[in-house]
């Protein structure tokens, strides 16, 4: 079965920076996508980007060009998302998701959410 | 840049049909998933490409797009239902999500 599994509750001081990853299994990992999509608390989700796991193509939202890399390790299946200079406002629960090849796909299954908290 | 509408909340009494809306200009012609979301979990898949569930989402979960409005349709509401739920489209290669709709099964 289709698995997502993400690396563990993370906390940093404000200017730093944060990898997450989001090992997959179950599915050829080249085959699909993986978005990162973020929920502040008590908020909605908030779209980051996007990469391709067969090319590593990547897609950010502007909001946080400059700020985000996504990565894939094809050998392990794993996806990465770093983002740096980090401030309060990027205290969330960070979720990565595959996507389906196609530019209008779903997200159809998720990872179970990684918590960073940025605080002094 | 594209923006997509959800009430609030909706209320549904026990059994019965709960309608959730989502709003955007000319949705209709757009691709619209939708989520739902417990508290402390990940969201989940339940309605794809406007109208086909995923395989474990049970028929009561119906999906209608068209115009300006896309409607997540749950009927014999039941009280596993309750949670957060969020419509998503793709707009010039960037993902939109509305801002959430709070399912209360009376």
């Amino acid at each position: 079965q289709v698995q997502l599994v993400q690396s563990g509750a993370e906390v940093k001081k404000p200017g730093a920076s944060v990898k997450v990853s989001c090992k997959a299994s179950g599915y050829t990992f080249t085959s699909y996508g993986i978005s990162w999509v973020r929920q502040a608390p008590g908020q909605g989700l908030e779209w980051m980007g996007w990469i391709s796991a067969y090319n590593g193509n990547t897609n950010y939202a502007q909001k946080l060009q400059g700020r985000v890399t996504m990565t894939t390790d094809t050998s392990t299946s794993t996806a990465y998302m770093e983002l740096r200079s980090l401030r309060s406002d990027d205290t969330a629960v960070y979720y990565c998701a595959r996507v389906p090849g196609l530019a209008v796909a779903e997200f159809d299954y998720w990872g179970q959410g990684t918590l960073v908290t940025v605080s002094s | 840049s594209y923006e997509l509408t959800q009430p609030l909340s909706v209320s549904v009494a026990l059994g019965q049909t709960a309608r959730i809306t989502c709003g955007g200009n000319n949705i209709g012609s757009k691709n619209v998933h939708w989520y739902q979301q417990k508290p402390g979990q990940a969201p989940v898949l339940v309605i794809y490409r406007d109208s086909n569930r995923p395989s474990g989402i049970p028929e009561r979960f119906s999906g209608s797009n068209s115009g300006n409005t896309a409607t997540l349709t749950i009927s014999r509401a039941q009280a596993g239902d309750e949670a957060d739920y969020y419509c998503q489209v793709w707009d010039s290669s960037t993902a939109v999500f509305g801002g959430g709709t709070k399912l209360t099964v009376l």
